[in-house]
């Protein structure tokens, strides 16, 4: 089992819908959690982090439930420019794991 | 701009050449770590340096070598390249061992012919 699982996608939405993504993790003494963004041939870049009460930045909302150990990301009102793939990265020991990324295109 | 340079951007090699893909940061990291990316896998880790003078093996080790040259540079050495290293390269750094924000080199695109 990977440590970090995440749907592939491609999830194609129309601008202005709302599309949630959702990653698991096997390692349940994990201790932090982001997402990131990787824009086709680019580095990845923080997203945001995910903490246990959820947080929110702007049209972005991250959830974590560790007892089921997942990890959600919320994108409302989705733009052309969120076009992009997500990535959810756990923390091991001592370095970050990252999922293989969830893949997202918004249509006009 | 304060960041993680890498280079070459991109290189071809025969098989069999070696190479040395470079990486330093600006930013005072103690960490730095080497990943490579292909289709379908992922992001995959090499080598790390949790901090100046040390090295550790990730999940992919076999056939790079890593250098910690300071706390800047972290390269990355490809001593007999072959067709299954073609990949994208990605050096990162963070400030504490596997904390947040890892920042990213912009890769180097590898292809071993």
């Amino acid at each position: 089992r990977k440590e970090v699982e995440q749907d592939p996608g491609p999830f194609n939405v129309p601008e202005g819908a709302t599309v949630a993504f959702n990653c698991t993790y096997s390692n349940s003494a994990s201790q932090s959690f982001f997402w990131y963004r990787q824009d086709c041939r680019k580095e990845p870049k923080l997203l945001m982090s995910v903490y246990s009460s959820g947080n929110e930045d702007g049209r972005f909302t991250a959830q974590l439930n560790r007892a089921s150990q997942y990890i959600s990301l919320l994108i409302r009102d989705s733009k052309l420019s969120d076009s992009a793939t997500y990535l959810c990265v756990v923390r091991g020991t001592d370095k970050l794991i990252f999922g293989t990324g969830t893949r997202l295109q918004v249509f006009p | 701009n304060a960041g993680v340079t890498q280079t070459p951007k991109f290189q071809v090699l025969k098989t069999g050449q070696s190479m040395t893909l470079q990486c330093a940061q600006d930013m005072n990291h103690n960490s730095m770590y080497w990943y490579r990316q292909d289709p379908g896998m992922g992001l995959r880790l090499i080598y790390y340096s949790a901090s100046e003078g040390t090295t550790d093996k990730g999940e992919v080790p076999n056939g790079y070598n890593v250098s910690r040259l300071n706390k800047r540079e972290f390269s990355l050495r490809l001593e007999s390249a072959a067709p299954s290293q073609t990949s994208v390269y990605f050096c990162a750094s963070s400030g504490m061992t596997g904390g947040d924000g890892y920042t990213f080199g912009s890769g180097t695109r590898l292809t071993v012919v």
